[in-house]
C-alpha cells in the first residue's frame, strides 16, 4: 500500500513557541491532504482539509490562525502550531489517499506543550 | 453535521471468544470502512463496504453493512492476542467528498 510518512513522531515545546508537523506521501502524489487530532481514548476529529495549491478548509471550530495549514507540493503538507499551550496537547495525524478509496495514515505526531 | 456511534464503547474479551462493535449513522451512508489503530500505532485501514447488505470476510473477520446502509458491524471469531487495539468505523459525508467521519470507536483488549 502507500506510504505516508509523518515527522516528528513525538516533540515537546514551551507553551508559547510554535511547532510545525510534516506529513508526505513518499510514493504517490495526493492533492489533499487530511489533519485529524485524536485525545486519549477517543476517536480522531478531522481539523482540516489541506489542498495542494490553494487554502486549506478547516472543520467548524478549529481556528485557522492557531493552526496553519501549507500544502505547497503534491507530496508535502505541514501543520504549524502557533503559540502553543499546554491544552493543544495532543495526538496529531495527516492521511492522504491514492486513487483508491482507502486512507493511508501518517504515523502520528505526540505533542507535550510544557 | 454527521454522526457515526459505535458500540461497545470498551470490550474485554478472552483470548478465543468472539468479539462484535456495531456502528450506527443517523443518515444513509454511501459506504462505510473500517480501520484498526493499535494502542500508540495510527489507523490502518481494514475494508470497505458500498452495497446494502454487503458482507465481506477476512480470516477470522467478518464485516457487514445493513441493509438500510445506516449500520454497520465487524465480528471478530476467537479473538487472539493480536487483535488488541481500536476498531473505528469511518465514512464520507452524504453529500459526497473525500473526507472521512470517524466513529467512537471500540476498544478491544484480549485477555489470555
Amino acid at each position: 500500500g502507500a506510504v505516508v510518512s509523518q515527522h516528528p513522531s513525538w516533540v515537546i515545546c514551551k507553551s508559547g513557541t510554535s511547532v510545525k508537523i510534516e506529513c508526505r506521501s513518499l510514493d504517490f502524489q495526493a492533492t489533499t491532504m487530511f489533519w485529524y487530532r485524536q485525545f486519549p481514548k477517543q476517536s480522531l476529529m478531522l481539523m482540516a482539509t489541506s489542498n495542494e495549491g490553494s487554502k486549506a478548509t478547516y472543520e467548524q471550530g478549529v481556528e485557522k490562525d492557531k493552526f496553519l495549514i501549507n500544502h505547497a507540493s503534491l507530496t508535502l503538507s505541514t501543520l504549524t502550531v502557533t503559540s502553543a499551550h499546554p491544552e493543544d496537547s495532543s495526538f496529531y495525524i495527516c492521511s492522504a489517499r491514492d486513487s483508491g478509496a482507502e486512507a493511508f495514515f501518517g504515523q502520528g505526531t505526540r505533542l507535550t506543550v510544557v | 453535521g454527521q454522526q457515526v456511534m459505535q458500540i461497545p464503547q470498551y470490550q474485554h474479551v478472552q483470548e478465543g471468544e468472539d468479539f462484535t462493535t456495531y456502528c450506527n449513522s443517523s443518515t444513509t451512508l454511501s459506504n462505510i470502512q473500517w480501520y484498526k489503530q493499535r494502542p500508540g500505532g495510527h489507523p490502518v485501514f481494514l475494508i470497505q463496504l458500498v452495497k446494502s447488505g454487503e458482507v465481506k470476510k477476512q480470516k477470522r473477520l467478518t464485516f457487514q453493512f445493513g441493509e438500510a446502509k445506516k449500520n454497520s458491524s465487524l465480528h471478530i471469531t476467537a479473538t487472539q492476542t493480536t487483535d488488541v487495539g481500536t476498531y473505528f468505523c469511518a465514512s464520507p459525508p452524504t453529500g459526497g467528498g473525500n473526507k472521512l467521519t470517524f466513529g467512537t470507536g471500540t476498544q478491544l483488549k484480549v485477555e489470555l
